[in-house]
């Protein structure tokens, strides 16, 4: 069983650029998640999918984002016009469909962006 | 509202001696996890251990066990026989629904 993966592991680009990335989740886990975590801070949540249906978005997720599922399988997150405070690493995790707030999200590598 | 609060930003210890990691939490959820995690420098965050607020024992897995007070709203960390493999940021996590709320890390430093 392969974990979660993300593509690709390091992006640099300019302000004004738009930028897109891929997460595949652990094959049958229907729940994917997003975060964001910037230099010495803990992750922070973005948005989450079950299956292709997108079921919360954070208010840190700007008009500029947007995320997609579109078959219920891997996800993109993608930023508009990217500014230099988008610099971050960007997290992917995936869950399987259980009860309550117990179930445990495992996470990709990341993928950390750099706005020159 | 959840919040978690680790207060030690960085720990030095010595390789094969046991450490603790604090870690206090608030929410008014009457059902919530508790997780740790490790991420070494390479950046992925790796699960360690997971206690549900209704489990009447504390979790343990391997040389991590989770030290549990509800009524302190503590979930501390403990790594038995610490080694050189252990040096990496942790995080305390708390879940009270779909979205996981990040403490702002410990950075353990294991010394030979």
């Amino acid at each position: 069983d392969t974990g979660v993966s993300q593509d690709p592991r390091h992006k640099i680009t300019k302000r004004g650029q738009n930028v897109t990335f891929r997460c595949d989740p652990i094959s049958e886990h229907n729940r994917l998640y997003w975060y964001r975590q910037t230099l010495g801070q803990g992750p922070e949540f973005l948005t989450y999918f079950q299956n292709e249906a997108q079921l919360e978005k954070s208010r840190l997720l700007s008009d500029r984002f947007s995320a997609e599922r579109p078959k219920g399988s891997f996800s993109t997150l993608e930023i508009q016009r990217t500014e230099q405070g988008d610099s971050a690493m960007y997290l992917c995790a995936s869950s399987p469909r259980l009860a309550g707030p117990t179930d445990t999200q495992y996470f990709g590598p990341g993928t950390r962006l750099t706005v020159l | 509202a959840q919040k978690i609060t680790q207060t030690q930003p960085g720990m030095f210890v010595q390789e094969k001696e046991a450490v603790t990691l604090d870690c206090t939490y608030d929410t008014s959820d009457p059902s919530y996890g508790l997780f740790w995690y490790k991420q070494p420098s390479s950046g992925e965050m790796i699960f360690l251990i997971y206690q549900g607020s209704y489990d009447q024992q504390n979790a343990t897995e391997g040389r991590y066990s989770l030290n549990f007070q509800k009524a302190r709203k503590s979930a501390n960390l403990v790594i038995s026989a610490s080694q050189l493999g252990d040096s990496a940021m942790y995080f305390c996590v708390l879940s009270g629904g779909e979205k996981l709320t990040f403490g702002t890390g410990t950075r353990l430093t294991i010394i030979p």
